[in-house]
């Protein structure tokens, strides 16, 4: 079963450009959670939201709860950003479980 | 703080032996995980923890067992090791329910 898709699987950008990533899910959700894996492996959370719109330097996380879709932007991309993204949604009716995306494969080229 | 630690970081097991990972946390976080990750497929929950003494099975709990003796320490167990075992384990934590998780650096284990 697959409660979360991502799109696209995998992304190249060049440096300076403006990223997009989506997260779609199909049940209700009490929380969604945008993480980055880098390449090294490690998880670090980015977001967590459910409602409108979360900030934090050049990344912006925003939810439509209505059409069950999330994105992430990445404003002026860099080198540094190139990750796996992961969306992961904690659906109502799970109480205390997430369920996570295959991931977004992000390059941004100098 | 160190966060969230895993030891260890990397293993090779034989099909049939048996090993413990252990997942540590500083922030004195009630909940805590152990997933998967394998090529492919999104990281998937194995079990979790609400608190100290509790364990409860996640989406993929055959083979592995947990403990919870103290709020700080999540311990997995593979009693005796399979092949399809073979994967990269996360350790996380959580404050409570619906907040934020916090990963460790994960554990590559291989069995051949």
């Amino acid at each position: 079963k697959n409660e979360v898709e991502q799109s696209p699987q995998n992304l190249t950008a060049q440096e300076g450009e403006f990223i997009t990533i989506n997260c779609s899910y199909s049940v209700g959700i009490s929380a969604l959670h945008w993480l980055q894996q880098h390449p090294g492996g490690g998880i670090v959370s980015l977001f967590m939201l459910s409602s409108g719109k979360k900030k934090h330097g050049r990344l912006i996380a925003t939810i439509n709860i209505q059409e069950k879709h999330s994105s992430l932007h990445i404003t002026a991309s860099h080198p540094r950003d190139s990750a796996v993204y992961i969306c992961a949604v904690g659906l109502v009716n799970t109480g205390n479980q997430f369920y996570f995306g295959t991931g977004t494969s992000l390059t941004v080229i100098p | 703080n160190a966060g969230v630690t895993q030891t260890p970081k990397f293993r090779v097991l034989k099909t049939g032996q048996s090993m413990t990972l252990l997942c540590a946390q500083d922030m004195n976080h009630e909940y805590m995980y152990w997933y998967r990750q394998d090529p492919g497929m999104g990281l998937r929950l194995i079990h979790y923890s609400v608190g100290e003494g509790t364990t409860a099975k996640g989406e993929v709990p055959d083979g592995y067992n947990v403990s919870r003796l103290k709020k700080q320490n999540f311990l997995l167990g593979l009693e005796s090791a399979a092949p399809s075992q073979t994967s990269v384990y996360f350790c996380a934590s959580s404050f409570h329910k619906g907040y934020e998780q916090y990963f460790g650096p994960g554990t590559r284990l291989t069995v051949t």
